[in-house]
């Protein structure tokens, strides 16, 4: 069955960078779209980006435009996102996401990411 | 891209029915038939209710179904039970960049 399994929470120190993995099976990884979306506490889902496992390619929210950044490892079906310049605002639960054509029907359990001094 | 406008919350009693808007504009809604809705418990992953626009996944029960008209599209919620009290989030394919809705809570009475 398809799963995605992110790492684990993370608590770091505003200024500093955070990366998440999430790494997929029971499907093709390079076959789907990775997309990511973080919520931050008490509010909406928001949309980052999506990373294209066969070739790489990414496509950013302007909003994360040049302080998020996405990979992929494709010898070992995991999916990163990385967040530089972290502050109070990061603080969210981040997710990935598979998408099949327009939505994602499989979601990872998500990873929260603390972002306090 | 700015975010589908979703009421902030919705309500009925059990064996009602509850529906939800979802107002985009003539780039993303209006133009893509790719709406999808989750539904999100507390703490847990969204969770893909519909896909472009009325299909349901396997295992989601008939009680919800999707429609679209213009720039708005609706989730529809029938015979309402109690477990259907969640958050729930419209999204849009707007050629590549995807935008979700402001969400909804909806509660059963």
């Amino acid at each position: 069955q398809v799963q995605l399994v992110q790492s684990g929470a993370e608590v770091k120190k505003p200024g500093a960078s955070v990366k998440v993995s999430c790494e997929a099976s029971g499907y093709t990884f390079t076959d789907y779209y990775i997309h990511w979306v973080r919520q931050a506490p008490g509010q909406g889902l928001e949309w980052m980006g999506w990373i294209k496992p066969d070739n790489g390619g990414t496509t950013y929210a302007q909003k994360f435009q040049g302080r998020v950044s996405l990979a992929r490892d494709t010898s070992i079906n995991t999916a990163y996102v990385e967040v530089s310049r972290l502050s109070s605002d990061d603080t969210a639960v981040y997710y990935c996401a598979r998408e099949t054509g327009g939505y994602s029907d499989h979601w990872g359990q998500g990873t929260l990411v603390t972002v306090s001094s | 891209q700015s975010a589908l406008t979703q009421p902030p919350s919705a309500s009925g009693s059990p064996g009602q029915s509850v529906t939800i808007s979802c107002t985009g504009t003539s780039s993303d809604v209006g133009r893509y038939s790719y709406v999808s809705w989750y539904q999100q418990h507390p703490g847990k992953a969204p969770k893909l209710m519909i896909y472009e626009v009325t299909k349901r996944p396997s295992g989601v029960p008939d009680r919800f179904s999707g429609s679209k008209s213009g720039n708005t599209a609706s989730l529809t919620v029938s015979g309402l039970q109690a477990e259907d009290e969640a958050d729930y989030y419209c999204s849009s394919y707007a050629g590549r960049p995807y935008v979700f809705g402001t969400g909804t809570k909806v509660t059963v009475l």
